[in-house]
């Protein structure tokens, strides 16, 4: 099972950030956040991942609070080409990806 | 980089024959992985190859599903005989280590059992 919960669907306007939460309340010390998003009838697309810093990459940042039991994924100017579902999951280092039923984020005009 | 390559991109077949999907994972990853995807289960792990050798058929739902890696730029999911409740997009995934490194996912086969 996904060790993460995720709101079924957000929306956003396009130029907005989107701010997607995660909760991961059970994650252990050595697991990382990964985030992932699947775009209609495409294979998943890797974001971003990270451990206990926040991270910032040319797709989005990613959120982790001191706690580590939620992150936020943010996209700063959502297009309407990030209309997706969005995944959000912990994995040890030796682990496999695990997908839940993630956020389905549609951005509006 | 072409990415991963899967073939065929959809396939539609009747009860019974046997099906065999493709992929070619990216060039110098170590590990590949062959994941299901419908709307009842999502996205579900089937089994995951390091250096061509399977690693994790835990995922497999039967003996009917076979899958294997000949070489490291090639690898083949087998359904043998097919039902319709295979019907779904199968993706094949691969990367480059297992710790923390991301999954390149290729663009699936939609596979139709009548």
């Amino acid at each position: 099972d996904a060790k993460t919960t995720q709101p079924p669907s957000m929306d956003c306007a396009e130029g907005r950030a989107a701010n997607l939460p995660c909760n991961h309340s059970t994650i252990s010390g050595n697991e990382y956040v990964y985030w992932y998003r699947q775009i209609h009838s495409q294979g998943p697309q890797y974001i971003i991942h990270g451990l206990k810093n926040n991270e910032t990459n040319e797709m989005a940042s990613l959120i982790i609070t001191e706690d580590r039991k939620s992150s936020t994924l943010i996209l700063p100017h959502a297009t309407l080409r990030d209309t997706a579902v969005y995944y959000c999951i912990v994995r040890g280092s030796q682990g496999n990806l695990i997908f839940g039923k993630g956020t389905k984020l549609s951005v509006k005009p | 980089d072409a990415g991963v390559i899967q073939s065929p991109r959809h396939e539609v077949t009747e009860m019974g024959q046997e099906v065999t999907l493709r992929c070619k994972p990216i060039s110098g990853h170590d590990y590949l992985f062959w994941y299901r995807q419908t709307m009842m289960r999502g996205l579900e792990l089937l089994i995951y190859f390091n250096n061509n050798v399977p690693i994790d058929d835990s995922g497999m739902p039967e003996d009917r599903f076979s899958a294997k890696m000949p070489n490291a730029s090639f690898s083949t999911l087998k359904i043998q005989p097919s039902e319709p409740r295979d019907s779904a997009v199968y993706f094949c995934a691969s990367s480059y280590g297992q710790g923390g490194e991301t999954q390149y996912f290729g663009p699936g086969t939609r596979l139709l059992v009548l």
